[in-house]
């Protein structure tokens, strides 16, 4: 099936720690994003990657990292510069390279912090 | 600030019912724009584009007016399963090429037996 895979789907983190959360696709899209989610809040766009070895910030990056080494996979860490790192984290890809084709979402990853 | 504004909701309702749900943003070079569903802590999934001549979608249907800067979702006949939360997106040009989309908060919708 093709679609986007994010693991994992739940994740502790201790104060301090680094973690790092996977998003894979399979759809030969270019465009990747990385959106938080906090309850009752709309999506955040955190980083984006318009093509390998690109990414840019987006509203919210400070405290997290990404790369872009290949067009499938988009890497987001969540460094222990981030405050209050506990939400809903989602990856999304472009369904098409012209501004009226709207994103796909993974199934997400909660993070927690313990 | 680039915002999307969305009613509050909760929007309870009994089956069968007519359900509207209103949208402004505040970029008047917003290019294109969505309706997206989301289920309790799931992702969200899109729902519709919205066109500037109005779409509609089997019980679903989508108003664009640009010069009020205002977008519309009419559900008709609602059933249970259409309980969730919609939200309004917008895509508009950020720079250098990219676009983004700006998501509304979203409205809660509940429908009852």
């Amino acid at each position: 099936d093709g679609g986007i895979t994010q693991s994992p789907k739940y994740l502790f983190r201790k104060e301090g720690q680094n973690v790092t959360l996977s998003c894979e696709q399979n759809l030969n899209h270019d465009a990747m994003y990385w959106y938080r989610q906090d309850p009752g809040q709309g999506l955040r766009l955190i980083y984006y990657s318009q093509i390998v070895n690109d990414f840019q910030k987006g509203d919210i990056a400070e405290g997290y990292s990404v790369s872009r080494e290949k067009k499938e996979s988009f890497p987001l860490t969540v460094t222990s510069a981030q405050k209050n790192p506990t939400a809903f984290y989602l990856c999304a890809t472009k369904l098409g390279p012209q501004p009226n084709y709207g994103y796909t979402f993974g199934s997400g990853t909660r993070l927690t912090v313990v | 600030r680039k915002e999307v504004e969305q009613d509050p909701g909760p929007f309870n309702v009994p089956e069968g019912a007519t359900v509207a749900f209103n949208c402004t943003y505040s970029n008047s070079a917003s290019q294109s724009f969505f309706w997206y569903r989301q289920d309790c802590r799931k992702e969200p999934k899109l729902l519709m584009s919205v066109y500037s001549s109005g779409n509609e979608d089997g019980r679903f249907t989508a108003q664009l007016n640009r010069a009020s800067q205002y977008i519309s979702l009419l559900i008709r006949d609602s059933k249970l399963s259409d309980s969730a939360t919609y939200l309004c997106v917008v895509n508009s040009y950020s720079g250098a090429g990219s676009y983004q989309l700006t998501f509304g908060k979203g409205t809660k919708l509940s429908v009852i037996p």
